[in-house]
């Protein structure tokens, strides 16, 4: 069984598209994550929902749109694509409360826009 | 902000023998976690070993231990005896322990090792 699954695994899409990405986890974490990986092989974090709740939004476009209708599902919506948006794109989960809790990351979903 | 630099973008080493790569961070922050992970061709992300920055010992998980010095603010990891599969880039990973809730970690650039036979 696959702790963190998303898909589709890969996406190849016009400019201008809006797209979705789904991720869920079986594994009753409350936390869980979007982070994109640039052609640099750069991470960096995008959103953040605890209990379907969003907790960290960084820097983000408003053309991205995180959902989570249960705290076992996390959906990224974007609109109006760009090239820039090409990337790879990782959803995670963790468990909630202090400690070095691991983050369990997706095999990512790899975003082509032309 | 925190800031985590890898400064080795590609590490090479022969089979069986050891390699270490390079990570240092920065911080104000007294209580947090550090990580290394592993993402092979597969492009799945896969957690190395991690380590509290309250805890002097280093970490250890089998042939992975690192060198984490606290107040040089270095963490770097030691692969001994070598294996084809541990080819892959590594990135070391900064996690304040102040939040509760997200963990948001930050990233450093990434080391590809390559492993030659």
């Amino acid at each position: 069984d696959t702790a963190v699954s998303q898909t589709p695994k890969y996406l190849v899409t016009q400019m201008g598209n809006d797209k979705s990405i789904k991720c869920e986890q079986n594994l009753g974490h409350d936390t869980m994550y979007w982070y994109k990986q640039d052609s640099k092989k750069f991470l960096k974090i995008m959103f953040s929902y605890n209990n379907k709740e969003l907790i960290i939004n960084e820097t983000v476009p408003n053309r991205f749109s995180p959902k989570s209708p249960d705290k076992a599902h996390l959906n990224l919506h974007i609109n109006s694509l760009e090239l820039g948006d090409s990337a790879v794109y990782f959803c995670a989960s963790s468990p909630r409360g202090r400690g070095a809790n691991v983050l369990t990351f997706g095999a990512g979903s790899r975003l082509t826009v032309l | 902000a925190q800031t985590v630099t890898q400064s080795q973008p590609e590490m090479s080493v022969q089979e069986a023998e050891t390699v270490t790569l390079s990570c240092t961070y920065d911080t104000s922050e007294s209580d947090y976690y550090l990580f290394w992970y592993k993402q092979p061709p597969s492009r799945q992300m896969i957690l190395v070993i991690r380590q509290e920055a309250y805890k002097q010992q280093n970490a250890t998980e089998n042939r992975f231990s690192v060198n984490f010095q606290k107040a040089a603010k270095s963490f770097s990891l030691k692969i001994s005896d070598s294996q084809l599969g541990d080819a892959a880039m590594y990135f070391c990973a900064y996690r304040s322990a102040i939040s509760q809730g997200a963990q948001k970690l930050v990233f450093g650039q990434g080391t590809r090792l390559t492993i030659n036979p």
